[in-house]
């Protein structure tokens, strides 16, 4: 069975950093891209990036480019999201999510059940 | 980038059917083939329901059907049932290389 298991939930204070973990198993982690979603209290889902773990190669929205990093590690099957400079804005349920069945990646059949990042001083 | 165009709402009777509209640019929606469609029920993560435009995962009702003109990609939901409430995302590939989602749609059962 596919798996996405991803880290408990955080609280940090404004101006800190977060980095949380998304750990995957039943499926050859390099054969796929993993994204990263997050959905604040209330609002819709919105595109964080994502990463090729077979190289490293990552891919973020406009509006996280230069605050975020997310990288894949293959020798522990996991994949992160680091998010710096935290402001209240950033308080939201984190998905990572992955496409095992249709190999586009563009498309995302499997999803984590989200970290929660609160954001507050 | 904004966000695709959905409606903030749509609603329907058992056994109607109702569709979303998705609009874009032709730098998403209007320029590639990759157009998914989540459902989310509160508190719970997103389903994948459409993926490339008009194709259903395995396990997902025949009821649900998508499809796309120029840059806009529609959901049709028919024999509405009261399991179908939920909020509803579109999502398309851009030629950045990265994916833009919807605003989302509520969908409501009477």
């Amino acid at each position: 069975e596919v798996q996405l298991v991803q880290s408990g939930a955080e609280v940090k204070k404004p101006g800190a950093t977060v980095k949380i973990s998304c750990n995957v198993s039943g499926y050859t982690f390099t054969d796929f891209y993993m994204q990263w979603v997050r959905q604040a209290p209330g609002r819709g889902l919105e595109w964080v990036g994502r990463v090729d773990p077979g190289d490293g190669e990552a891919r973020y929205a406009d509006e996280f480019q230069g605050r975020v990093t997310i990288t894949a590690d293959i020798s522990s099957d996991t994949a992160y999201l680091e998010v710096r400079s935290l402001r209240s804005e950033d308080t939201a349920v984190y998905y990572c999510a992955t496409d095992v069945s249709y190999g586009s990646g563009k498309e995302w059949d499997v999803w984590g059940k989200g970290t929660t990042v609160t954001v507050s001083s | 980038q904004s966000a695709l165009t959905q409606p903030a709402s749509v609603s329907g009777s058992p056994g109607q059917s109702i569709t979303i509209s998705c609009t874009g640019t032709s730098s998403d929606i209007g320029g590639y083939d990759y157009v998914s469609w989540y459902q989310q029920h509160p508190g719970k993560v997103p389903k994948l329901m459409i993926y490339e435009v008009r194709d259903r995962p395995s396990g997902i009702s025949n009821r649900f059907s998508g499809s796309k003109s120029g840059n806009t990609a529609f959901l049709t939901i028919s024999g509405l049932q009261a399991e179908d409430e939920a909020d509803y995302y579109c999502s398309s590939y851009t030629r950045k290389y990265t994916v833009i989602f919807g605003g989302g749609t509520k969908l409501t059962v009477l």
